[in-house]
């Protein structure tokens, strides 16, 4: 199994529409999640953090299930703009670096 | 936007040629690493630093080397560049001392190796 591992997609949903993506991870020690966001030949940038049950962000909900070991996010409302492929990071416990999932990409449709 | 910038942003270079890239960062963050993205992989680390001269191989470090005589400049160096090495390398910092562990990547390095 894979540290951390996300569905590629993509997602093609219409403007308006309600999308959540999925990821799993299998260090059962990880205490904070991120997920970033990263368009076309550009930088990942930053989304959100989870460090708990979860957070909210205007159109943007992230939530985590340690039980079973994934983090959500569910966008509202998708904007042709929210077409990006997004990236979930887990920073691997005890040492300063961060696992990166391939990530999924998002096309939002007019 | 964090201070941390790439150099050159793009370059394309032959093989077996020697090739380094640097990373400036003016946050003072301790942190420091260097990705590498390929379609089918995602961003995997090829070195980071966790202070001046401190540094560490990361999960794809054959072929490379680094360096980091500065808090503010992070070096890495293709001694002998081949095209399994074209691909696009990001920069990022981070700092956990201060509550800023999150990542933040420079805009991108695109090497091609012909």
């Amino acid at each position: 199994r894979k540290e951390v591992e996300q569905d590629p997609g993509p997602f093609n949903v219409p403007e308006g529409a309600t999308v959540a993506f999925n990821c799993t991870y299998s260090n059962s020690a990880s205490q904070s999640f991120f997920w970033y966001r990263q368009d076309c030949r550009k930088e990942p940038k930053l989304l959100m953090s989870v460090y708990s049950s979860g957070n909210e962000d205007g159109r943007f909900t992230a939530q985590l299930n340690r039980a079973s070991q994934y983090i959500s996010l569910l966008i509202r409302d998708s904007k042709l703009s929210d077409s990006a492929t997004y990236l979930c990071v887990v920073p691997a416990g005890g040492t300063y670096k961060y696992i990166f999932g391939t990530g999924t990409r998002l096309k939002v449709l007019a | 936007d964090a201070g941390i910038t790439q150099s050159p942003r793009h370059k394309v270079t032959e093989t077996g040629t020697p090739v380094t890239l640097r990373c400036h960062q003016t946050e003072n963050h301790r942190y420091m690493y260097w990705y590498r993205q390929d379609p089918g992989h995602g961003l995997r680390l090829i070195h980071y630093s966790y202070g001046v001269k401190d540094t560490d191989k990361g999960e794809v470090s054959d072929g490379y080397s680094v360096s980091r005589s500065k808090t503010e400049d992070f070096l890495l160096t293709l001694e002998s560049a081949t095209s399994s090495q074209t691909s696009v390398y990001f920069c990022a910092i981070s700092d956990l001392q201060t509550g800023a562990n999150v990542l933040t990547f420079g805009a991108g390095s695109r090497l091609t190796v012909l």
